[in-house]
Order: C-alpha cells, then sequence, then structure tokens
C-alpha cells in the first residue's frame, strides 16, 4: 500500500551546524504533512506541518520543504542544539481517509558536541 | 494548551490479565481520538479511530476483541488490552483532535506495558 518513507535512519550532526532530514512519501491525496520530534520515552512532539498547496514554510530555527514533483519533504534544522537529539518522524495527513496520520520510519538524530 | 494525559505511563501485568489504559484530554474536547503502538525503534502504527459515542474504527489486521476502545466523553477515552500476552508489550500512545480542527493532532506521553 502507499506509505511515508524516510532515506536515513540515523543523523550524527556537529552541534551548530545544520540538519537536514528527508522524507519520501507515494499517496498524493495527503493533504497535509507534519513533522514530529520523538524524545526517548516520550510521545511526539509536534514541529511544523505543511499543506499540500504549499512548498516551504518556516518557523522557529525550523524549515520544511515540500516537493510535490518528487513527492519529497524535507526538514531542515539550523544550528542544531544538543536538545535536538532525538527521533525525527514525518508523517502524512490524508483527509479522505478521515484525517488519520500516516508515520515514516523515523530518522535518530545524534548531536555530538 | 492542548495537553493530552495518559494514565498509566507504565505498567507491567501477568501474561492472561487485562489493562486499562486511559486517555484523556486536558482542556479541550476532543471529538476524535487515535490509539498508535509503537515498537521499540519503530515507527507509531494506527490501532484504531475513536469518535465520542460511537464504536471505534479499527485498522485491518487490529483484532477489536483484544483492544476493546471506549470514547464516553469528549475528554476521555479509555484502551483494554485483554488477556494481554507477552507480544503485546510496547509503548501504546493516543492523540487527540480538537472538534474545531480538521487535522491537528495533540499526542500524549504513552504508556509502557510490559507483559510477563
Amino acid at each position: 500500500g502507499e506509505s511515508v518513507g524516510l532515506h536515513l535512519p540515523t543523523l550524527s550532526v556537529q552541534e551548530g551546524d545544520n540538519s537536514i532530514i528527508n522524507c519520501a512519501y507515494s499517496n498524493s491525496a495527503s493533504d497535509y504533512f507534519i513533522w514530529y520530534k520523538q524524545e526517548s520515552g516520550k510521545g511526539p512532539q509536534f514541529i511544523i506541518d505543511i499543506r499540500s498547496n504549499m512548498d516551504k514554510r518556516q518557523g522557529q530555527r525550523v524549515t520544511v520543504l515540500l516537493n510535490k514533483t518528487v513527492k519529497h519533504l524535507s526538514l531542515q534544522i539550523a544550528a542544531t542544539q544538543p536538545g535536538d537529539s532525538a527521533v525525527y518522524f514525518c508523517a502524512e495527513n490524508i483527509k479522505a481517509a478521515g484525517n488519520k496520520l500516516t508515520f515514516g520510519g523515523g530518522t535518530r538524530v545524534l548531536v555530538k558536541p | 494548551g492542548a495537553v493530552v494525559s495518559q494514565h498509566p505511563s507504565r505498567v507491567i501485568c501477568k501474561s492472561g490479565t487485562s489493562v486499562k489504559i486511559e486517555c484523556r484530554s486536558l482542556d479541550f474536547q476532543a471529538t476524535t481520538m487515535f490509539w498508535y503502538r509503537q515498537f521499540p525503534k519503530q515507527s507509531l502504527m494506527l490501532m484504531a479511530t475513536s469518535n465520542e459515542g460511537s464504536k471505534a474504527t479499527y485498522e485491518q489486521g487490529v483484532e477489536k476483541d483484544k483492544f476493546l476502545i471506549n470514547h464516553a466523553s469528549l475528554t476521555l477515552s479509555t484502551l483494554t488490552v485483554t488477556s494481554a500476552h507477552p507480544e503485546d508489550s510496547s509503548f501504546y500512545i493516543c492523540s487527540a483532535r480538537p472538534g474545531t480542527m480538521a487535522h491537528e493532532q495533540f499526542f500524549g506521553p504513552g504508556t509502557r506495558l510490559t507483559v510477563l
């Protein structure tokens, strides 16, 4: 079936550098894409979302890019900090399916001091 | 705002017993709540969608008689794992969606279930 997937299971980044986490999706009916951060033993924490009719959205230190042509989503974290170490998930929301979320496989970000 | 709680945060039980997990939206009314299961180093898998006052909708492969879901009020949904077995050991996470929002979900902190 259609699903959301990730390319990199683990990303090591030097503190202060920028991080880029990628996600591929296959369902063209998705109307929203959301990035979540999950720390060990905790529930997912909302980071940022983007509507399917947009190609870029910026938040505080984060930017999400959406390329519908190649069905690719990315999360950029500027000036990565130790507190950014976590697992990051992309998720797609499909309104036609009752606004259910389908999660990607996750990328672990490790920030090196 | 938009805080979701779960209780208990962790539970250990014997094989064959039943365990109830509560999910509460603390400062908003949730017309829809979702239950997810997450195995170690894996992603969240949707188990079921729970609408207040109606039967839950289960995802393919999820046994509705084993995972009983009740959404009796706009702030509370419960998941009961019946006759638990070691393979049911997992991290169970709920989320809640306010009635005024179409796509946003607010997640609880999760419940770690260990079945001995």
